[in-house]
Parts: structure tokens; C-alpha cells; sequence
């Protein structure tokens, strides 16, 4: 099975200034279909998991532009350019080219 | 506007069984592969199981921690989808998750705590 790895685990973060979060699978996640697919997401406390980005670098709707994702192959990153306090809580990135999809531990971004 | 209703948590013994819904709306359930995901207290997301949609099959599948003991299901006339899950373990309290197999959207959860 493949497995993800992001880091760090914990980040504080001052508002206005960047942040980075890392995700590293154990394979390649370039699907047969020549997609990638690599997603984030962002959970807030008591909250069901909200996607941010999908297919490595795509946002989805409504997801504000501070939040960029990057990568290819087995490394990929989330950016939030300048973070707000509404940044706070768990993101987890997830593979969904192989079954069973696998998630990242998470990293729990703090102001 | 995409809903997805979780329902059928609560408490039950180790060994025991329950069954959840997942109701759907707002998007064709029909034409969707669905997924299971849960979350211990203070933990990850775990995915639990995936099922095809009629065109595809209706096929499943697992991860190995259910297997043999979870059965997902869907009625695509009620915009439906079920998860059985039976001789529970103390390890499967988490809160449950539907989501469709694209994780776009999910549901607000439903809680089980397998407890004596």
C-alpha cells in the first residue's frame, strides 16, 4: 500500500506570513491515466474535512487564491501565501490514484 | 446544493453490529462511486471502503482493518448508502464518514464508540 508522509506535523504561524506543508508518498502517484491525483484538505475542530485542492494544483470553488499546491511524482506541497487566522486547524493530504487511498498524519497549523 | 446525511451511530458492545445511511441529494447518486472514511477521536482519516456505481458494477472494496467485517451497500432508488459493520471492535469507535469517491464532498459524520 502506499504510504504518505508530510511534515511537519505541527506548524505556528504568524498571520500575514507564509506557510509551507510537505506530503511524500512512497510511490509514484501518476496514475495510468497520466493524472496525478493528490489532493488537500483542510479540517477545522468538529468539522468534516474540506477540499482545498484536487488533482496536485487545482482549486476548488470558493477556496481563496492565498492556497496554492505544487508538486509531481512523489513530492508535493500546499502554500498558503499569507496565512489568516481562519488557517487554523488540521490539513491532510490524500492519494486516490491507488486503492486503498491513504492519508497523510496530518499537520495541525496554529496561530 | 450536494447533501450527504450520515445517520445510524451510537453506542454499541464489542461483537455487536450496526448499520449506517448515508442519504444523498443534490448530485446523481446513481452515476457515483461512493466512499466510507472515518476518524478516531484525536486522529487521522482512515479510509474504510468504496463501492462502484451500477454502470461500474457496483463493486467494493476495503481497507484490510474491515475486511470480512464491513459490508458497504447502496439503493440507488432512495439515494442511499449503507455501511453494516459487524463484530465491531473496540477500534472501530471513530466518527464515519460518506464522501463521494472524488472526496469533494462529505457529510457532517456520525459517531460509533464500540465500548462494554
Amino acid at each position: 500500500d502506499v504510504v504518505m508522509t508530510q511534515s511537519p506535523l505541527s506548524l505556528t504561524v504568524t498571520p500575514g506570513q507564509p506557510a509551507s506543508i510537505s506530503c511524500r508518498s512512497s510511490q509514484s502517484l501518476v496514475h495510468r491515466d497520466g493524472n496525478t491525483y493528490l489532493n488537500w484538505f483542510h479540517q477545522r475542530p468538529g468539522q468534516s474535512p474540506r477540499r482545498l485542492i484536487y488533482e496536485v494544483s487545482n482549486r476548488d470553488s470558493g477556496v481563496p487564491d492565498r492556497f496554492s499546491g505544487s508538486g509531481a511524482g512523489t513530492d508535493f506541497t500546499l502554500k498558503i501565501s499569507r496565512v489568516e487566522p481562519e488557517d487554523v486547524g488540521v490539513y491532510y493530504c490524500v492519494q486516490r490514484t491507488y486503492w486503498p487511498r491513504a492519508f497523510g498524519q496530518g499537520t495541525k497549523v496554529e496561530i | 446544493e450536494v447533501q450527504l446525511v450520515e445517520s445510524g451511530g451510537g453506542l454499541v458492545k464489542p461483537g455487536g453490529s450496526l448499520r449506517l445511511s448515508c442519504a444523498a441529494s443534490g448530485f446523481s447518486f446513481s452515476n457515483s462511486w461512493m466512499n466510507w472514511v472515518r476518524q478516531a477521536p484525536g486522529k487521522g482519516l482512515e479510509c474504510v471502503g468504496r463501492i462502484a456505481s451500477r454502470a461500474h458494477g457496483g463493486t467494493t472494496d476495503y481497507a484490510a482493518p474491515v475486511k470480512g467485517r464491513f459490508t458497504i451497500s447502496r439503493d440507488d432508488s432512495k439515494d442511499t448508502l449503507y455501511l453494516q459493520m459487524n463484530s465491531l471492535k473496540t477500534e472501530d469507535t471513530a466518527v464515519y464518514y460518506c464522501a463521494r469517491d472524488v472526496l469533494d464532498f462529505w457529510g457532517q459524520g456520525t459517531l460509533v464508540t464500540v465500548s462494554s
